[in-house]
C-alpha cells in the first residue's frame, strides 16, 4: 500500500541551525509531492511543492526540499532556523494523474526551538 | 482575498449528539475537502465536494456526511458521536477536482471535543 514515512516525530534544533525533515513515501511512480506546515491552533499552510522538472524546488519562509527518486525521498531543509518556525511540518503525496481524494499524509514531525 | 473560513472553531458534545460543521472556501474555488486529525492517526480524507456533489470518499462510518450549497459552502455533519470523533475537523478548498495538482488552502479547523 501506498504510505508517507517521516522518521522523526519531535525535532529540536537551536535558533540559527540549520534543519532538516526526512520524507520517506512508498510509490510505484513518481507522485506529486508537498510539505505542509501547522502552527498551532492553526490549519496546515502550503511550504512548498514538487510536480515535476527541478529536482530541488524553493518555498515559503525560507524552505527548500530535494526530491530524490533514487531514495523516494523529499526531505525539507531551511540553513538557519528562527523560532517562528517552531510547528509541525507535514509531508504528503499524491500519484500524478490522481486526485485529491488519494493525498497521503505522514503523520508529521514536531519541530521546537531553542532560542 | 478571504481564506476559508471554519465555524465553530471549538465546540463541546456529549455522546449520541450530533453535530453540523461549517466551511466556506476562497471565493471561487469550487472544491471543498473535509479531513479528520487526530494524534494518532493524522490527517484522514473524509470526502470531497465539486458543484454540489460528492466526488470521492474515505474510510468513515456513515454517521459522517455532508453536503455542498450552490454558493460552494459546505457543511460536514456527525451524528450519534462518539468519543473517538473528538479530532481537529479541517476544511479545504481548491478551485478544481480531479488533479493531484491541485493544491489545497486549509482553513483553521473544528476543534471538537466529545464528553
Amino acid at each position: 500500500a501506498q504510505s508517507v514515512t517521516q522518521p522523526d516525530i519531535h525535532i529540536t534544533v537551536s535558533e540559527g541551525a540549520s534543519l532538516e525533515l526526512r520524507c520517506n513515501y512508498s510509490y510505484g511512480a513518481t507522485p506529486y509531492l508537498f510539505w505542509y506546515v501547522q502552527s498551532p491552533g492553526q490549519g496546515l499552510q502550503l511550504l512548498l511543492k514538487y510536480f515535476s522538472g527541478d529536482t530541488l524546488v524553493q518555498g515559503i519562509k525560507g524552505f527548500e526540499a530535494e526530491f530524490k527518486r533514487s531514495q523516494s525521498s523529499f526531505n525539507l531543509r531551511k540553513p538557519s532556523v528562527h523560532w517562528s518556525d517552531a510547528a509541525e511540518y507535514f509531508c504528503a503525496v499524491v500519484p500524478s494523474g490522481g486526485n485529491n481524494r488519494k493525498l497521503i499524509w505522514g503523520l508529521g514531525t514536531s519541530l521546537a526551538v531553542n532560542p | 482575498k478571504a481564506g476559508v473560513t471554519q465555524t465553530p472553531r471549538y465546540l463541546i458534545k456529549t455522546r449520541g449528539q450530533q453535530v453540523t460543521l461549517s466551511c466556506s472556501p476562497i471565493s471561487g474555488h469550487r472544491s471543498v475537502s473535509w479531513y479528520q486529525q487526530t494524534p494518532g492517526q493524522g490527517l484522514q480524507f473524509l470526502f470531497e465536494y465539486f458543484s454540489e456533489t460528492q466526488r470521492n470518499k474515505g474510510n468513515f462510518p456513515g454517521r459522517f456526511s455532508g453536503r455542498q450549497f450552490s454558493n460552494s459552502r459546505s457543511e460536514m455533519n456527525v451524528s450519534t458521536l462518539e468519543l473517538g470523533d473528538s479530532a481537529l475537523y479541517l476544511c479545504a478548498s481548491s478551485p478544481r477536482t480531479g488533479s493531484g495538482a491541485n493544491v489545497l488552502t486549509f482553513g483553521a479547523g473544528s476543534r471538537l471535543t466529545v464528553l
